[in-house]
């Protein structure tokens, strides 16, 4: 059973705008957040992380919030730009390895 | 450092082959994972190796697969016999565990079809 959900599998916003990208999960024990991006033909990148000490977690134009309680976190990119446009993984770890989310297609239109 | 290599990128092979993927991860790296991705699935891990030591193999879906570390700087994963439904993206990410958790470095993946 996926302990990572990205229920949304795709997402498009118009350049400028914000995307908001989430992700859930049901293992109380992940205390490491990762968001990775990834391009058509490529592996995937790493992008921002969060522990679950923090709440918030903000690089340039990325913010990831973790809600502990509700067992939710979430990308924040603002503004978005026609290179935002990809794949975006969530992962989630207990400490030793990574489970990911499905993936969300964002498409952001110019 | 030229990051995670894996090959072949691209692999047709019809079904009932054998089939190795291989892998060389980031100099210094002590633990390498083996991914699979697929529509329906997102990204499975499918096993992670340790200082070259199998830690969880959970994820390999059958016996037809197999991996091997032989030592820090190589791992294949092969499928005998392959199956149409192995066709996938398999890719490999290493990374150094050294205490904390550090970001996966993958590379860019070996497409596996199987006819």
């Amino acid at each position: 059973d996926q302990q990572v959900k990205q229920n949304s599998p795709s997402l498009s916003v118009q350049e400028g705008r914000i995307s908001i990208l989430n992700c859930d999960y049901t293992n109380s024990m992940f205390d490491y957040f990762l968001w990775y991006k990834k391009y058509p033909a490529e592996g995937p990148t790493f992008l921002i992380s969060i522990s679950s000490i923090k709440d918030k977690n903000e690089d340039g134009r990325f913010t990831v919030f973790l809600n502990k309680s509700a067992k939710h976190l979430s990308l924040h990119i603002v503004p978005s730009q026609p290179g935002d446009s990809a794949v975006y993984f969530c992962a989630a770890s207990p400490g030793n390895q990574f489970y990911f989310g499905t993936g969300t297609s964002l498409t952001v239109i110019p | 450092d030229a990051g995670v290599i894996q090959s072949p990128r691209h692999e047709v092979t019809e079904m009932g082959q054998e089939v190795t993927l291989r892998c060389k991860p980031i100099s210094g790296h002590n633990s390498l994972f083996w991914y699979r991705q697929t529509m329906m699935r997102g990204l499975e891990l499918l096993i992670y190796f340790n200082n070259n030591v199998p830690i969880d193999d959970s994820g390999m879906p059958e016996d037809r697969f197999s991996a091997k570390m032989p030592n820090a700087s190589f791992s294949t994963l092969k499928i005998q016999p392959s199956e149409p439904r192995d066709s996938a993206v398999y890719f490999c990410a290493s990374s150094s565990l050294a205490g904390v958790i550090d970001e996966q470095y993958f590379g860019p993946g070996t497409r596996l079809t199987v006819t």
